[in-house]
Parts: C-alpha cells; sequence; structure tokens
C-alpha cells in the first residue's frame, strides 16, 4: 500500500500564528488527498480535499480562509492552519487513496497544540 | 444520511474472542472498511468487504455484513494484548469524489 508521511508530527505554536503541515505521498502520485481532524475520543472529521494542480474542496462549516490547502504537486499537499487560536488545539491527519477499493492510506497525523 | 456508529468501548480477556459493531445508515455504500488506530498515530487499514458480499475472513479477522439491516461486524479471534487499540468502521459512497465517512470509534481493550 501506499506510505503517507506528515510533518512535523508536534507542534506547538502562539495563537495567532499560522502553522503549516505538509502531507507527503512517498511511493505514488496521489492526485486526491484528504485532510481530517480529530478530537480526542472522537471520529475522524472530514475537513476538505486536496485536489492536484486546482482548488480543494472543503466540507460545510470549515473555513476556507482559516485553513488553507495547497497540493502543487502529485506528491505535497500542505495544510496551513492560519492566525491560530487554541480551538484549532487537535489531532491532524491526511490521507490518499489507492486502487479500485477507494482504501485510504493514512499519515502518522500531525498533533498542534496553540496556546 | 451518512451517520456511522459504533459502541465506545470494548474489554475482552487476552484469547478471547471480540465484537465490534457498527451501524450505518446510507444503503447506498460501496466498500465498509475497518481500521485500527493505536495512541498518537494515523489510522491502518485492517480489512473490507465490498457491499454485495455477507461476510469476509482474513486470519483472525472475520467481518460480518447485515446489509438489510446496515450492521457490520469485526471478529477480532485469539484477541493479543497488541490489538488494544481504537477500530474504526468506515464506508465509502458513491458518486463525485470519493469521500468516505468514518464511524465513530470503538477503543478495544484487551486484559492480560
Amino acid at each position: 500500500g501506499a506510505v503517507v508521511s506528515q510533518h512535523p508530527s508536534r507542534v506547538i505554536c502562539k495563537s495567532g500564528t499560522s502553522v503549516k503541515i505538509e502531507c507527503r505521498s512517498l511511493d505514488f502520485q496521489a492526485t486526491t488527498m484528504f485532510w481530517y481532524r480529530q478530537f480526542p475520543k472522537k471520529s475522524l472529521m472530514l475537513m476538505a480535499t486536496s485536489n492536484e494542480g486546482s482548488k480543494a474542496t472543503y466540507e460545510q462549516g470549515v473555513e476556507k480562509d482559516k485553513f488553507l490547502i495547497n497540493h502543487a504537486s502529485l506528491t505535497l499537499s500542505t495544510l496551513t492552519v492560519t492566525s491560530a487560536h487554541p480551538e484549532d488545539s487537535s489531532f491532524y491527519i491526511c490521507s490518499t487513496t489507492q486502487g479500485e477499493i477507494q482504501t485510504q492510506y493514512f499519515g502518522p497525523g500531525t498533533r498542534l497544540l496553540v496556546l | 444520511g451518512e451517520d456511522v456508529e459504533q459502541s465506545l468501548f470494548l474489554s475482552v480477556r487476552e484469547g478471547d474472542s471480540s465484537v465490534i459493531n457498527c451501524t450505518y445508515t446510507d444503503s447506498s455504500s460501496t466498500y465498509l472498511y475497518w481500521y485500527k488506530q493505536e495512541p498518537g498515530a494515523g489510522l491502518q487499514l485492517l480489512t473490507y468487504i465490498f457491499s454485495n458480499m455477507d461476510m469476509k475472513q482474513d486470519q483472525r479477522l472475520t467481518v460480518l455484513l447485515n446489509k438489510k439491516d446496515k450492521h457490520l461486524s469485526l471478529r477480532i479471534a485469539d484477541t493479543q494484548t497488541g490489538d488494544s487499540a481504537i477500530y474504526f468502521c468506515a464506508e465509502s459512497i458513491p458518486g463525485g469524489y470519493q469521500k468516505v465517512t468514518f464511524g465513530t470509534g470503538t477503543k478495544l481493550q484487551v486484559i492480560p
């Protein structure tokens, strides 16, 4: 299956700053990547679908201007949390799909803590 | 609707079988999946079943699908301490881009 990496694995930042999270597909070209947010003891919430070379598709209730997604190449998608607030603290996970059965391959996640 | 629900917690003794249940509401789902998440890590696909199948077995894992009742279960035989994790069921919805809806997750605790 596909190998997906994320960087950084953990980040602590001050309120008002911006944080960029990278998601890389290491062994195949991913035209589509997904960004999820996971709250403690909760399921994954799909934030947006990242499409290579075009605008991301955001889920209802997710602020496009706050969570900027860029998918400039077939192996890299980035999520930038702009003007971070403590309520943005969460576990952010990216994934990509491969194959007919639409298996999702997940990155290891990024733990964001906004002070 | 796309609600996928699971019980929150399951505790079993090492060596016993574990059964994790999931209910979903979207009858048009094509594939249903079981993912495992260990602490602080991303999700790992365990197994999947196509929606026109009733059962799938893969070593210690058995997936049962009751499409009429929209009920999916995962049975883990001879549960080991290494099986302790959170298990998510998920369904893929056809149409548009590939969208997968995840369940609420079941935390499995294996007691030695």
